[in-house]
């Protein structure tokens, strides 16, 4: 089965540009979920999708949004982007019992400049 | 709280078994996994444990939950320089029924041939 697609791979934008990232997850699987992983911080959570809805949320501040449409792809949203927000954007796509886990992206790389 | 915790570094001689050790602190945790990442790609799912199992087995693969002391580890056995990686452990909390992931700092594996 195919898996979960994410684009751009890469993005270079100016501070206070916004930007948006897609997420195709896997056919069948309604959740997706977004990370955040950079050097310093590591892997953190920003939010999940569960048919359209947001179901939960990390600590970030309310410049990163998403959502979720019905064929379950996924956007996420930064705006007034900061240098501190280039990271490794990474989707995870779950199916809804989460026994078999949670299949990730390759990423979107990030650079803020 | 949420927070858990592996060692940075892990050397190992090609052929001898690698442990990477992980401690988590949430008593709530359902499901934890185990992630591979290599360089410049996303996450990829080793293996899981349900909290109400001791031991699970897959191939070259162990995985030991102490549940009382919150200790996870993962076991290579015969450790290839295919498996030189950076290893997440990741706990799911809310009780399962979110898909949100708490991740370990990942644990450098070089394998020396």
């Amino acid at each position: 089965k195919a898996g979960v697609t994410q684009t751009p791979r890469y993005l270079i934008k100016t501070r206070g540009q916004q930007v948006t990232l897609s997420c195709s997850p896997i056919s069948g699987h309604r959740s997706v979920s977004w990370y955040q992983q950079t050097p310093g911080q590591g892997l953190q959570f920003l939010f999940e999708y569960f048919s359209e809805t947001q179901r939960n949320k990390g600590n970030f501040p309310g410049r990163f949004s998403g959502r979720q449409f019905s064929n379950s792809r996924s956007e996420m949203n930064v705006s007034t982007l900061e240098l501190g927000d280039s990271a490794l954007y990474l989707c995870a796509s779950g199916p809804t019992d989460r026994i078999d886990g949670y299949t990730f992206g390759s990423g979107t790389r990030l650079t803020v400049v | 709280g949420e927070d858990v915790e592996q060692s940075l570094f892990l050397s190992v001689r090609e052929g001898d078994s690698s442990v990477i050790n992980c401690t988590y602190t949430d008593s709530s945790s359902t499901y934890l996994y185990w992630y591979k990442q290599e360089p410049g790609a996303g996450l990829q799912l080793l293996t899981y444990i349900f909290s109400n199992m001791d031991m699970k087995q897959d191939q070259r693969l162990t995985v030991l939950l102490n549940k009382k002391d919150k200790h996870l580890s993962l076991r290579i056995a015969d450790t290839q320089t295919g498996d030189s990686a950076i290893y997440f452990c990741a706990e799911s909390i809310d009780g399962g029924a979110t898909n949100k992931l708490i991740f370990g700092t990942g644990t450098l594996l070089a394998v020396q041939p």
